[in-house]
């Protein structure tokens, strides 16, 4: 069983294109989480999806950014109009779905795309 | 978010045992408590969670206090490849809830 996959693992863009960073979760995983890293710095939440549905995009930047999971495919997230600021490296996490009553498991996390904008 | 608070580095010698604090008094009764580590320029690495019980697995042991109001990850005998920034995090069971927020963890050293 493969682990979380993201790619690329590096990317450079200029300023003002589009980055779009993909995480293919684990097989039997549903809930997909994305998390930025700063240098030097924490990571931080940025939005929690399921297939077809975000459930939590309290982390996630106003504009220019936006997340998908589509019944098919990988989850992207997607920048538009990168600026310097967004230089960091993204990571993704995946869990398979528990039910109600709070059986709980852990995430497994990808090993990151890191975009630099230059 | 339910916090969680751990001092901001540890060393320990190698081969020795760790142990790592973590302090959540503001603990629900649905939060988990999940340790995670993220070893220099990887993504982060599940080492144990657990509720109420104490919780060993093939990487660390997880002490949790009885009234759950602090924990302790044990590393049995450290080594080199254990360096890395431990982070205690409160998982809400809930659905919908069940986001890791990160704080700032442990930079833990291994002294050779």
């Amino acid at each position: 069983n493969a682990g979380v996959m993201q790619n690329p693992r590096h990317l450079v863009r200029r300023r003002g294109q589009e980055a779009r960073l993909r995480c293919s979760p684990m097989k039997g995983h549903s809930h997909v989480y994305w998390y930025r890293q700063l240098p030097e710095e924490g990571l931080k939440f940025m939005v929690y999806l399921q297939k077809e549905n975000i459930i939590d995009e309290s982390g996630m930047p106003k504009e220019r950014f936006s997340a998908e999971f589509p019944k098919e495919g990988p989850s992207i997230l997607r920048i538009q109009q990168v600026v310097r600021g967004d230089s960091a490296a993204y990571f993704c996490a995946s869990s398979p779905s528990f039910g109600t009553g709070g059986l709980n498991t852990e995430a497994f996390f990808g090993q990151g795309t890191r975009l630099t904008v230059v | 978010d339910a916090k969680t608070t751990q001092p901001n580095s540890m060393e320990s010698n190698e081969e020795e045992p760790v142990h790592l604090p973590c302090n959540h008094s503001t603990i629900s009764g649905t939060d988990y408590i999940h340790w995670y580590r993220q070893l220099p320029s990887q993504g982060p690495e599940y080492v144990i969670h657990g509720l109420t019980s104490n919780v060993n697995n093939r990487m660390a042991s997880l002490a949790i206090a009885e009234d759950r109001k602090s924990s302790t990850l044990i590393l049995h005998r450290a080594t080199l490849r254990d360096a890395a920034v431990y982070y205690c995090i409160l998982r809400d069971g809930n659905f919908g809830n069940e986001k890791l927020t990160f704080g700032t963890g442990t930079r833990l050293t291994i002294i050779p």
